[in-house]
């Protein structure tokens, strides 16, 4: 069974740009969220999303976006991209929802900003 | 105030040892589920071992074990006869709230198993 797979796997953009991810999650999982790992701050929440509406946002600004499509395929966006946006960004899928429904890791986007 | 702390930012353990990873939450919610993950180099998060907040018993899988103190409000993952393999860094995860799906992550701790 094919995990969760994140693409790209490694990404450089130039400040201002704009960025897009992709999350696969494992096949059946219907929820999927993602997560910001930097040394600074360590693994921070962004979002979640299930059947294709935004359940929960972390305490992001509204540059950072995201979407969920009807096969559970997640992207997220960011827009007018800082320095400060280096880092993994990890994807997780679970099957559903629930206080210990596991979730399944990507192996992240590294993204760098210059 | 931190609601996951993980007070050990690195250890190192003899290869056939047990180890002992401390973590203590905060949380006012009475039903919370608390989660170990391991993150090697490669980046990927592989989850270990789940303990709910009413289940009466700590959690085992394998060599992972979990020795859950409610009252003290700690989790600690302890793993037995460690392998190089367990070189890796290791986070205390907790999920408050049925219904909210976030992980609130700690700082993590280094893991390093000497041959």
């Amino acid at each position: 069974k094919a995990g969760v797979t994140q693409t790209p796997r490694y990404l450089i953009k130039t400040r201002g740009q704009q960025v897009t991810l992709s999350c696969s999650p494992i096949s059946g999982h219907r929820s999927v969220s993602w997560y910001q790992q930097t040394p600074g701050q360590g693994l921070q929440f962004l979002f979640e999303y299930f059947s294709e509406t935004q359940r929960n946002k972390g305490n992001f600004p509204g540059r950072f976006s995201g979407r969920q499509f009807s096969n559970s395929r997640s992207e997220m966006n960011v827009s007018t991209l800082e320095l400060g946006d280096s880092a993994l960004y990890l994807c997780a899928s679970s099957l559903t929802r629930g206080l210990g429904t596991e979730a399944f890791f990507g192996q992240g986007t590294r993204l760098t900003v210059v | 105030a931190q609601k996951i702390t993980q007070t050990q930012p690195g250890m190192f353990v003899q290869e056939k040892e047990a180890v002992t990873l401390d973590c203590t939450y905060d949380t006012s919610d009475p039903s919370y589920g608390l989660f170990w993950y391991k993150q090697p180099s490669s980046g990927e998060m592989i989850f270990l071992i789940y303990q709910g907040s009413y289940d009466q018993q700590n959690a085992t899988e394998g060599r992972y074990s979990l020795n859950f103190q409610k009252a003290r409000k700690s989790a600690n993952l302890v793993i037995s006869a460690s392998q190089l393999g367990d070189s890796a860094m290791y986070f205390c995860a907790m999920r408050e709230d049925f219904g909210n799906e976030k992980l609130t992550f700690g700082t993590g701790t280094r893991l390093t198993i000497i041959p």
